[in-house]
């Protein structure tokens, strides 16, 4: 089991410019989310999923873009870069119905935009 | 509002007992978690409490009061490695909501040998 894969590790763009987050979990997990990590400011969600087919915005969405074709696959969309967004991002799945399980969080994504 | 106080920083001997505490006022409760979290790293799952008590994992424990708000995480016999973040998580209940978590910013746990 490779759990939550994140790519790429380290991505640097310059503002206005679009790109794709790729997460996938092999553990078949129903509920699959975004967040970002800022210094002083903890997690913050972006989007979540409860299952294929299905998403719904957190609380710092704008900006951002999901779909959930698969159970496997919750890539994140970054629409037109801002300094604003960068930060660390992580994908997190959860199994449904096993609240004790927890999430297994992805490596994350360190992004700079200039 | 929703919040979760979580102390900045704190500091322990190699080999020493640490408690670090979390309180909590969310809309509604379905469980809290504790996270571990390294300089670079993501966030590992810990423990879970959803009932009042001590829950016991090997040298961590975590303890839960939902009528005080409260809840402790507790490294025994404290290692070198044990330095990391300690994120504090809790489960609220809201309609649509069910599984999002409200975030704790950290405790920053410094072993000094």
């Amino acid at each position: 089991n490779a759990g939550v894969t994140q790519t790429p590790k380290f991505q640097v763009l310059k503002t206005g410019q679009s790109m794709t987050l790729q997460c996938a979990q092999d553990m078949n997990h129903e509920y699959m989310s975004w967040y970002r990590q800022d210094p002083g400011m903890g997690l913050r969600l972006i989007h979540y999923s409860v299952g294929a087919g299905i998403t719904d915005q957190g609380e710092v969405p704008n900006g951002y873009n999901v779909s959930r074709s698969t159970t496997e696959d919750f890539p994140l969309r970054l629409l037109s870069a801002a300094p604003s967004q960068t930060s660390v991002y992580f994908c997190a799945s959860s199994p449904g119905g096993r609240p004790n399980y927890g999430y297994t969080f992805g490596s994350g994504t360190r992004l700079t935009v200039v | 509002g929703q919040n979760i106080d979580q102390p900045t920083e704190m500091t322990a001997t190699e080999g020493a007992i640490v408690q670090i505490n979390c309180t909590y006022q969310t809309s509604g409760f379905n469980g809290l978690f504790w996270y571990q979290q390294h300089a670079g790293e993501a966030p590992t799952f810990l423990s879970y409490n959803v009932l009042d008590g001590l829950e016991e994992k090997g040298r961590f424990s975590s303890f839960l009061s939902r009528s005080k708000g409260y809840s402790y995480l507790l490294l025994k016999e404290l290692q070198m490695k044990d330095s990391a973040s300690y994120l504090c998580a809790v489960k609220g209940v809201a309609a649509g909501n069910n599984r999002k978590l409200i975030w704790g910013l950290g405790t920053s746990l410094a072993v000094n040998p």
